[in-house]
């Protein structure tokens, strides 16, 4: 069955690059979504399709997908990114969701 | 602005049946489909199924599959997720969201709130 590969966690200073990473088996043949989830909140999608923000995500968030690899980039990594971050793709009509990331801005 | 409203926490022995509900509003519910997933207590998200309110076509994942039924009701713009016969296992935070279609183009873009759900003799 397909499946979605995170580390789970990334730490980063303010201001600095987060960068999260998602592996899957030809995961870039795929479309990957990004989902951030603060602790007692529902998650919310912060990229989709591989590489689009939908509306009111900070521009610092950006994502790419290639190969076996899906990337998710915070720039400018602000204290209130910090959350776990969950990757997701589609494989035979189920939803598949990576383990999760939790991103620490210390 | 959309909105998907969650049914209230649950508190549930096993053996017993739950229904929880999920109720779209401000946008056309027949046009989305609404998947449900799973967060048990200090870990990740599963997917467990999804349904098209349009014609009630339903998808599980395995693992779910013959353990909880996904339901819809377009007059009430309302989905459902249901157990006959609940585990202490089942505990867990349960969240709907609503995406486009089944194409695996489509993204979890609105989610409800969440129903917790407590399984406990």
């Amino acid at each position: 069955s397909f499946e979605l590969t995170q580390p789970p966690s990334v730490s980063v200073s303010p201001g600095q690059t987060a960068i999260i990473t998602c592996s899957g088996d030809r995961l870039g043949d795929r479309f990957a979504f990004w989902y951030q989830q603060k602790p007692g909140h529902s998650p919310i999608l912060v990229i989709y399709q591989d590489s689009n923000r939908p509306s009111g995500i900070p521009e610092r968030f950006s994502g790419s997908n290639s190969a076996n690899t899906a990337t998710l980039t915070i720039s400018g990594t602000q204290a209130l990114d910090e959350a776990d971050y969950y990757c997701q793709a589609w494989g035979a009509g189920t939803a598949v969701f990576g383990p999760g990331t939790k991103v620490t801005v210390l | 602005e959309v909105q998907l409203v969650q049914s209230g926490a649950e508190v549930k022995e096993p053996g017993e049946s739950l229904r929880i509900s999920c109720k779209g509003s401000r946008y056309n519910f027949n046009s989305f489909w609404i998947s449900w997933v799973r967060q048990m207590p200090g870990k990740g998200l599963e997917w467990m199924g999804t349904i098209d309110p349009s014609n009630t076509y339903t998808n599980y994942r395995p693992s779910f599959h013959g353990h909880v039924t996904i339901a819809a009701d377009e007059s009430t713009n309302t989905a459902y997720l249901q157990w006959t016969s609940l585990e202490a296992s089942d505990t867990a935070m349960y969240y709907c969201a609503r995406h486009e279609s089944g194409a695996s183009s489509s993204s979890f873009d609105y989610w409800g709130q969440g129903t917790l759900v407590a399984v406990s003799s």
